[in-house]
């Protein structure tokens, strides 16, 4: 059982390249989302879905897409990067009957 | 969804005091979750308070909530070193609704 993973954990790109971030989730959730992280700031929720086919904006959905083909992942893609996209991102997951939140271990990215 | 503030944004102790750090929210909730996050690690979910709660125990951890105040508070006893870390609240409706994060604390105890 491995929970939440994340790839790559770490990724270079430049400006303008796309990259598409995985991630993956064992515990047959329903509920996927995705988060940035910058220094000194909060998460900020970027796309969530609830179900498969099921997807929706968090607060910083623009450079972003996502889609949500099965239950078990939840891909994140970036389609032109822009140094302002340099960022950890992370996965989380939660089960319908549960308001806990299972996070992924991080993808450092850096857009040069 | 809504987003918890946590206060103060800092705070640093030596090992064995006790830390404590705050969460206010502005409308009503379900329950409300605290979360940890190590450097550079996802977080990890440490405890949750529903509304009807009050208060909370899980092991050194203590948490109180005050709806009527929309506040909660996070008390972590005889800390640790390896209690370092950034520490978050979550205000939640429950369902599928998304989890929003503040800032958070960071916590910093000195051996």
């Amino acid at each position: 059982n491995a929970g939440v993973t994340q790839t790559p954990k770490f990724q270079v790109l430049k400006t303008g390249q796309s990259m598409t971030l995985q991630c993956a989730q064992d515990m047959n959730h329903e509920y996927m989302s995705w988060y940035r992280q910058d220094p000194g700031m909060g998460l900020r929720l970027i796309h969530y879905s609830v179900g498969a086919g099921i997807t929706d904006q968090g607060e910083v959905p623009n450079g972003y897409n996502v889609s949500r083909s099965t239950t078990e992942d939840f891909p994140l893609r970036l389609l032109s990067a822009a140094p302002s996209q340099t960022s950890v991102y992370f996965c989380a997951t939660r089960g319908h009957s549960t308001d806990t939140q299972y996070f992924g271990p991080g993808t450092r990215l850096t857009v040069l | 969804s809504q987003q918890g503030e946590e206060d103060p944004q800092a705070l640093s102790i030596q090992e064995g005091e006790n830390a404590t750090m705050n969460c206010s929210y502005k409308t009503s909730i379900n329950n409300l979750q605290w979360y940890r996050q190590n450097s550079g690690r996802g977080l990890v979910h440490l405890i949750l308070i529903r509304s009807n709660e009050r208060e909370k125990h899980s092991g050194r951890l203590r948490v109180t909530l005050d709806t009527s105040k929309k506040s909660s508070s996070l008390l972590i006893t005889a800390s640790r070193a390896a209690d370092t870390a950034s520490y978050f609240c979550a205000p939640g409706q429950g369902g599928s609704e998304k989890l929003v994060f503040g800032k958070g604390t960071k916590l910093t105890v000195n051996p």
